[in-house]
């Protein structure tokens, strides 16, 4: 069973860049072709998707967002993360990452499971 | 960007009572929509993928319905651990493009 784990600093000055890593265990990124992606929840709202990385290296990223993140992969540490620049504290949420769901020996580019535990990221000088 | 809207925002549900949740999509996603519950403090799960498939180890208990722009959970006997928020979510596979609702609460009554 994949599992994930998010790090990086849980405080972040405003205009800074903010710097999340997604470690994976249990299961090789490189092994399971399809989409990673990293998910943020501000607090008392819903999910908000950021953007999506496959093993490849190709990424996705959320229009509303895309001017500002680079997400990337490291497949000899079996890790993917995220940059965010210019943050503010609208940029204030838990930040998730997770795996693309696989049931047997399928898996699948839409659905997303486990997640890891999120990490609470608070803009503020 | 597709929108996707969820109703109510709230439901509150007696134990062995049936829950409704409903999803709504801008435009059309076919049946490439998902559903998760997140309970507090904790990480969502998947419960419900291709509108209509359990996830693993999901009880027969939650099931999904609906294609196109409209969706529907069904929880047939809601139990106490049911509690929670339920966050439906599209897939566009090109370009790709994932979207979720805002989420409907479950509390217990």
């Amino acid at each position: 069973q994949v599992q994930l784990q998010e790090s990086g600093p849980g405080l972040v000055k405003p205009s800074e860049t903010l710097s999340l890593t997604c470690t994976v265990s249990g299961g090789s990124i490189r092994s399971i072709n399809y989409y990673w992606i990293w998910i943020r929840q501000p607090p008392e709202k819903g999910l908000e998707w950021i953007g999506s990385i496959y093993h490849s290296g190709s990424t996705y990223y959320n229009p509303s967002l895309k001017s500002r993140i680079t997400i990337s992969v490291d497949t000899s540490k079996n890790q993917f993360s995220l940059q965010m620049s210019s943050v503010t504290a609208a940029d204030t949420a838990v930040y998730y990452c997770a795996s693309p769901y696989c049931s047997g020996s399928n898996c699948y580019d839409g659905w997303f499971d486990p997640w890891g535990q999120g990490t609470l990221v608070t803009v503020s000088s | 960007e597709i929108v996707m809207t969820q109703s109510p925002a709230t439901l509150s549900v007696s134990p062995g009572e049936r829950a409704t949740l409903s999803c709504r999509a801008s435009q059309s996603v076919s049946s490439n929509l998902a559903w998760y519950q997140q309970k507090p403090g904790q990480a969502p799960r998947l419960l419900i993928y291709g509108a209509s498939t359990r996830a693993t180890g999901i009880p027969a208990r939650f099931s999904g319905s609906g294609s196109g722009t409209e969706f529907t959970l069904t929880i047939s006997s809601l139990q106490s651990e049911d509690f929670g928020v339920y966050s439906c979510q599209q897939y566009l596979n090109w370009p790709p493009e994932w979207t979720f609702g805002q989420g409907t609460k479950v509390e217990i009554k």
